[in-house]
Formats: structure tokens, sequence, C-alpha cells
């Protein structure tokens, strides 16, 4: 149990294009998912918190207008990269809390994440 | 503010025992993980400790927390080839809400086995 997919796993697209990249959690209901990117050999960085309903709260420095994030159903989250330049070339990864009460839960679950890569 | 510190890297042979250490700063920390990533993949949860703990065995994962000096770390006993992997200490911290479920990592320990 506690599966989390990403789709695509890979994409990559021109200078100036969208990317949609989708985060589902296959067996459990999220009220929380939360989307992290991670450079090379680095760790991985919070870029925002996702919640099913409401807007998404954004990390200092992440900008929401260029990563937009929808949480629409209590199983998927999407994050879209807008007008993507190569430094946005990254690996992104989601994650999700089982749980729709609101009450706390201590485990997350990772999605494989999405490579991206600007041309 | 929150800060998890991780050695870089980390070389054994198969067979002998690997221990990672982690450091971390905020006091408040819940709960802290140990997760595994594999090349080009996401992250694999591989256990968790209660900050009110000191260690949690499972199986050949041993972690052992010194909270007075904020020290974390995971020992993997007769570590295999198959357990070369990125390994990441994280803490959760609750403030008052508005952090939560929020993960901090550290740079993650590059774990390389040899046969």
């Amino acid at each position: 149990g506690a599966v989390v997919s990403q789709h695509p796993s890979r994409v990559i697209c021109k200078s100036g294009t969208s990317v949609k990249i989708e985060c589902r959690s296959l067996d459990f209901q999220a009220t929380t998912m939360f989307w992290y990117r991670q450079f090379p050999k680095q760790s991985l960085m919070l870029m925002a918190t996702s919640n099913e309903g409401s807007k998404a709260t954004y990390e200092q420095g992440v900008e929401k207008d260029k990563f937009l994030i929808n949480h629409a159903s209590l199983t998927l989250s999407t994050l879209t990269v807008t007008s993507a330049h190569p430094e946005d070339s990254s690996f992104y990864i989601c994650s999700a809390i089982p749980g729709t009460s609101g009450g706390r839960s201590y485990e997350q679950y990772f999605g494989p994440g999405t490579r991206l890569t600007v041309t | 503010g929150e800060d998890v510190e991780q050695s870089l890297f980390l070389s054994v042979r198969e067979g002998d025992s690997s221990v990672i250490n982690c450091t971390y700063t905020d006091s408040s920390s819940t709960y802290l993980y140990w997760y595994k990533q594999e090349p080009g993949a996401g992250l694999q949860l591989l256990t968790y400790i209660f900050s009110n703990m000191d260690m949690k065995q499972d199986q050949r994962l041993t972690v052992l927390l010194n909270k007075k000096d904020k020290h974390l770390s995971l020992r993997i006993a007769d570590t295999q080839t198959g357990d070369s992997a990125i390994y990441f200490c994280a803490e959760t911290v609750y403030a008052g809400g508005t952090s939560y479920g929020k993960l901090t990592f550290g740079q993650g320990t590059i774990l390389t086995v040899h046969p």
C-alpha cells in the first residue's frame, strides 16, 4: 500500500513552453501533498505544500506564477512549470501524507520523481 | 532555523556495518527520518524515530538518537551491494501548524558498498 505515482517520469521540452507534472496517490487519499526539487547530488528543496481544495503554500523564493500547483482531488496534485527555461531543468519529486481528516500523519510517501530537461 | 547536516560519502566493504551520521539544530523536532534514494528514483522511507526515543531497531537497521547532542545515526548491519544508494536524514518540525508535515532534509550521504 501507500503508493505515489508521478507522470511523466521524464520530459524534455523547449524553452518557453509549459510542462505539467502529475502526482497521484494510488491507494490512499491525501489532503496534503508536497512538491520538492532536487538538483544533482544535492538535497531536496521543498517548493510548496499542496492542499486539496485550497491554494498552495509556497516556500520563500519559489515563484508561484512560474510553478503553478493545483490539488483538484484527494488523489491528484499537479505542478505546471510555465515558460520553462534551462535553469528549471531538475528532478521534481512529490510526496503525499495519507489522511483526509486533517489529523497528523508522520509518514510521507514519495513519488518516483520526474526528470525535466529544458532545451 | 532548521538545519540538517550529514557527511557526504561513506564507503564500506560488503558484510561490514555502515554507520551514517546526521546532526540537526532544531530542538523542537518531533520526528526524525531516514530515507533511501536509488539512482533516478524517488525516496523510500527506511525508518523513523520519535524524538522522545533513544533507539529503534528494525531488522538490519538501528537508529540511535542523542537528543542532547542533536545527533542521529543509522547503522546498517551486514551491508550488501544493494544497499548502495543515497541516504537522507530528515526532520519534521511542528510550529503552530505552519510546518505541518514539512520535512527538512540533510544533503544526503552517498553509501558505496564494495564487494
